[in-house]
């Protein structure tokens, strides 16, 4: 079964640090990986997507990395904000899907405190 | 910046009520979807299409219905409203990047039945 599992559930941390939200996934054949952003009664929004050649990404203070062989990923914010508050959510698309159908993790709730 | 619109963002409503959830987009793509999400939970596809006259089920078994008559739009129907379909839904389009699909979400209806 194709799944994808994130950790930690939840996170709080104080502004201007630094975190790591980590993915697990096996999905297979894999074609690609997202996180994405989800602000509290909003639809997503991507933040980066990265193909199975590519083992980093970044978007501003948002760095992705993907291990395909171990099948992991992790999201690195830098120097949070108070607006990097919301759940962040690891997305990964399998190749046999002309579809574009994606498996979603649950996500990380991570909240930012000034 | 997305151009994918839901209406209501917002809707309380009395079971047995029959319900349509708006979706439309301005981008031209071919592929739209619709997910249930639950608070903390990951995002179910409910019904997605390839294109107009083209509707399919999705993998989390729903009593909604969708319809799918011009590329634009992809409303989805619930014939009676009970409690049980209190959720957000959320509707995605999709244009092919490369080998990979990129999705956009639309800002979501909230969905509470009394």
């Amino acid at each position: 079964k194709n799944q994808v599992e994130q950790s930690p559930q939840s996170l709080i941390i104080l502004e201007g640090k630094n975190c790591t939200l980590q993915c697990n996934y096996t999905v297979s054949p894999f074609s690609n990986l997202r996180w994405y952003k989800q602000d509290t009664g909003r639809g997503p929004v991507s933040l980066t997507i990265m193909t199975f050649s590519e083992n980093t990404k970044s978007n501003g203070r948002y760095t992705a990395t993907l291990d395909a062989d171990t099948k992991q990923s992790s999201l690195h914010i830098t120097a949070s904000q108070l607006s990097d508050s919301a759940s962040y959510i690891c997305v990964v698309s399998d190749r046999g899907s002309t579809l574009g159908r994606l498996y979603f993790g649950r996500g990380t709730q991570l909240t930012v405190w000034p | 910046e997305a151009d994918i619109y839901q209406t209501p963002r917002y809707l309380v409503i009395g079971t047995g009520k029959k319900i349509t959830l708006e979706c439309s987009q301005t981008m031209g793509h071919d592929k739209m979807y619709w997910y249930q999400q639950d608070p903390g939970m990951e995002l179910h596809l409910i019904h997605y299409s390839y294109g107009v006259n083209s509707t399919e089920k999705g993998d989390l078994s729903s009593e909604s219905t969708v319809s799918r008559i011009r590329t634009e739009h992809f409303p989805l129907t619930l014939e009676s409203a009970r409690p049980s379909h209190t959720s957000q839904y959320l509707c995605a389009s999709s244009v092919e990047r490369g080998l990979s699909y990129e999705q956009y979400f639309g800002p979501g209806t909230r969905l509470t039945v009394t």
